[in-house]
């Protein structure tokens, strides 16, 4: 596609109910990246994937939150059980690396909001 | 750890007027550094970057030069724009940990017509 793509753009969720965010990529891009930007802060990093491997997933804040991507395309995070401090803009990057020096592109990001 | 610091916004300027925002940083490897902007309503978008010591990005009139002695790279330019209205975020990348971006908070630019 012409650039990374998220959806939805914006979802509310009860506090408890199950989320899951879809991140779609450049096409061709090998690596993927998860970012979570609270409200008036910078993006911090979640997990990384290069193709379908996941290689990293030290930011990840608790084991309610987990990523896949299974075919090394699309790639979904789930948040299980939401809570309130879940609440803020999920960002989604590819980069085609093979020099980590390569421009990431970012999505426009899903705004979750839990009540 | 790694990390980014840079100074708090909001900044507010008249068109025309001159731009710096401060980003230093912390890093125990070698580091790239970059500048990412979100515009209203838009996903993040590389500005510029440099990937060495004394290096120097350039786009559309901003300038930051990568400063090892001072673990600087502030954001310069010469003269703002109504449209240069945005969040501007500092990052570094550490090579070996396959292209994770470490951010600053942001800094929100507003250019006053």
């Amino acid at each position: 596609g012409a650039g990374v793509s998220q959806s939805p753009r914006y979802k509310v969720a009860k506090r408890g109910q199950d989320v899951a965010l879809r991140c779609d990529p450049i096409s061709g891009h090998v690596s993927l990246f998860w970012y979570q930007q609270a409200l008036g802060q910078g993006p911090e990093f979640l997990t990384y994937f290069q193709n379908e491997a996941q290689l990293d997933k030290s930011g990840l804040p608790s084991d309610r939150f987990f990523a896949e991507r299974p075919e090394g395309s699309v790639s979904t995070l789930k948040i299980q059980r939401t809570q309130q401090e879940d609440s803020a803009v999920y960002l989604c990057a590819s980069s085609d690396w093979m020099d980590p020096n390569t421009e990431a592109f970012f999505g426009q990001g899903t705004r979750l909001t839990v009540v | 750890g790694d990390s980014v610091t840079q100074m708090e916004g909001p900044v507010t300027l008249s068109e025309e007027a001159f731009l710096t925002i401060n980003c230093t940083y912390t890093a125990t490897g070698y580091p790239s550094l970059f500048w990412y902007v979100q515009y209203p309503g838009e996903g993040l978008q590389l500005l510029l970057k440099a990937t060495k010591a004394d290096d120097k990005g350039s786009n559309k009139g901003f300038e930051a030069t990568y400063r090892k002695e001072t673990t600087s790279f502030h954001l310069e330019k010469g003269s703002v724009q109504v449209s240069d209205s945005a969040v501007y975020f500092c990052a570094l990348l550490i090579y070996n940990q396959g292209g994770k971006l470490i951010f600053g908070q942001g800094t929100e630019l507003s250019v006053k017509p």
